[in-house]
């Protein structure tokens, strides 16, 4: 089944407190991206990949990092989580960058305490 | 950067009753999409637009391409209660790429039976 996976679903966490969030796709998809999504803001692009080791910022950077080393994988990596990071995360693939037409991963829930 | 509007924010309805919603933008795109988000999971899309004017149907589902290139629309005819969960617009400029999406704050939708 085409799908993007991400683990956890859900995390609880503290500050400080060094976490990283997978994101798998099996489509061979070049195109990969990671959102949040905070009530009454819609989806913010946090980073994106164009294929494998070409990443760029999106527009709500700070505070993360992003590694593609595989094609199928890219994790996000949060070295230090603060609360402000508190959010629904979701990944993202297409099957090239110049496609509009992504499919979401099911979503990961973090609670930076 | 570019905003869009998104209404209503939330909407309840009785079964069987036909829902409308709708997205503005101050900038004009090139793409619409409308994706759905259902309890704890990620945004599916439902219907892609690329063409001014356009009406496209998915089911009961049917969104239009404003001629404006400035907004779109979703309808969902003889509502079922498993039409409940958010729905988002998403707008793409020109230029043809996922990265530059944008999504609004998505809509709310609760069928009562």
């Amino acid at each position: 089944e085409a799908q993007v996976t991400q683990n956890p679903r859900y995390l609880i966490t503290v500050t400080g407190k060094k976490l990283t969030v997978t994101c798998s796709q099996n489509m061979n998809h070049e195109y990969m991206s990671w959102y949040r999504q905070d009530p009454g803001l819609g989806l913010r692009q946090i980073y994106y990949s164009m294929n494998v080791e070409v990443t760029d910022k999106g527009d709500v950077p700070e505070g993360y990092k992003v590694s593609r080393k595989e094609k199928r994988n890219f994790p996000l990596i949060l070295e230090s989580p603060s609360p402000n990071q508190t959010s629904l995360y979701f990944c993202a693939s297409s099957i090239t960058p110049g496609s509009y037409e992504q499919y979401f991963g099911p979503g990961t829930r973090l609670t930076v305490t | 950067g570019q905003q869009l509007n998104q209404s209503p924010q939330s909407m309840f309805i009785q079964e069987g009753e036909d829902v409308s919603m709708n997205c503005t933008s101050s900038s004009i795109f090139n793409t619409w999409l409308w994706y759905k988000q259902d309890p704890g999971e990620g945004p599916v899309l439902l219907i892609a637009l690329y063409k001014a004017g356009e009406l496209t149907s998915n089911g009961r589902l049917t969104a239009q391409f404003g001629i404006t290139r400035k907004d779109s629309f979703l309808n969902i005819s003889a509502s079922i209660p498993s039409d409940v969960g958010i729905y988002f617009c998403a707008g793409g400029p020109f230029s043809g790429s996922a990265r530059q999406l944008t999504f609004g704050s998505g809509t709310q939708l609760t069928v009562l039976p």
